[in-house]
This record gives structure tokens, sequence and C-alpha cells, in this order.
């Protein structure tokens, strides 16, 4: 079974500081890993995804994971914070690579960046 | 990308009342799937539609409460069913295209 670990519920954050969101993943296949982000009252938006490639997924925004199996970890991190970034920010885990069927979606981090 | 359009966007209903949620992408899918976003919670997967055949549930989740339609590769609905309070939620649906799932902008219930 797939499931995701989200080990914060909140993280605040100063502007121009760095973000680490962090996620733990259980999967019983080679999972496709992604990070979503849901702006207040807007849609879900891809940030990034792993699909068994580089584990260094770049995406945008600046924003990246680091794929460690050895860990069952899938961090979201970015250099500097922007005021924009507030945000909640979804860890999502789907049961193959190329057979992706449904996603599981981790409880969610609320993102909070302070001026 | 994928172009997903619900409707209705929100909707108020009254509780032992039914409602019924369309989504319509904008390319033929094999696989659409329907979500549940409960207030200050993250989603959970309601069910798999499939064109031409039953949708498949997750764990929890009936068809007699949330019965799906799957008539062509383009459309599906959901429907709540005998609505109570706690069925207030944001409703959304999903294509897969790849790798990738996108996402509809959601319909927000609130039931009274």
């Amino acid at each position: 079974a797939q499931s995701v670990t989200q080990l914060d519920s909140h993280v605040s954050v100063s502007e121009g500081t760095p973000v680490l969101l962090r996620c733990n993943y259980s999967s019983s296949y080679s999972p496709s890993l992604f990070w979503y982000v849901q702006h207040p009252n807007k849609g879900l938006q891809l940030l990034l995804k792993y699909t068994s490639a580089a584990t260094l997924v770049k995406g945008i925004n600046g924003f990246e994971a680091e794929f460690k199996k050895s860990e069952t970890s899938f961090h979201l991190t970015k250099p500097s914070a922007h005021m924009s970034d507030a945000a909640e920010y979804f860890c999502v885990v789907s049961d193959g690579v190329y057979n992706f069927n449904k996603f599981y979606f981790g409880s969610g981090t609320k993102l909070n960046v302070k001026p | 990308s994928a172009v997903i359009s619900q409707k209705p966007s929100r909707d108020i209903c009254q509780r032992g009342t039914s409602l019924t949620i369309q989504c319509q992408v904008d390319s033929q899918v094999t696989m659409m799937f329907w979500y549940r976003q409960q207030p200050g919670q993250s989603l959970t997967l309601i069910a798999t539609a499939n064109q031409g055949s039953e949708a498949t549930y997750e764990s929890g989740f009936v068809i007699d409460k949330f019965p799906i339609s799957r008539p062509n590769l383009t459309f599906s609905t959901l429907t709540v069913s005998n609505m109570s309070p706690e069925d207030s939620s944001i409703y959304l649906c999903s294509e897969s295209v790849g790798t990738e799932a996108f996402f509809g902008q959601g319909t927000r219930l609130t039931v009274v």
C-alpha cells in the first residue's frame, strides 16, 4: 500500500531564509512522488515530480526535492523563501511509473512566510 | 497540460438532498478520479472512474452514497447522495496524463 507522511503540519520561515518541508513515503512498488501546492482558494498546482530518473528534481519557482530511497524520503526545499510561497504543500505518491493510477496525498504542510 | 472544468464551483444544499457534480476534460482519458477535501484536511481519493465500467471505490466510500457516471472519455459525474453536514467538503476531479495528474478547481459543497 502507498502512503505519505508529512512530518510538519505548519512551517514558518522568514522571507529570504531556506525552506524545508519534510515528506516520508511508503510504497510497495517503485514510487512516483510529487509535490503540489495549493494557494488559498486556488486549485492544485504541480511543483515537481520524481519518476525514477534523476534523484534530485528541480521544479518551478526555485523549489527542488531529493528522492532518497534509503531514507524513504522526498523532502522539498528552496534556498530562499518569498512571500508568495505562503501556501499549503502536499506530498503525493502514486503506485507506479508506467502504470500510473491514482494519487495518495499527505496531510499537507502549511507554509507561512514572515516579512 | 490539461484543462479540467467542474460544475458547479460551489453550492449550498439542504440535508437529505443530492447534488451531482460534473467534470469535463479537454482530451480523451481512460481514467478519471474523484477526490474529497474536507475542511482543513488533505485530499482523499473517493473512486476511480473508467469509461465503460463501474467505478472502483476506495475504502470508506460506497456507490450508494457517491454514485459515479462515466459516459464517455471526456466526462464524468459524481453524485453526493442523501447529504448531511458531514459531506461539506471540496470535491475535485482529476485526470492523469502520462505520469502527471491534473485537477479541477473543485466544487465547494456546504450542507445545511
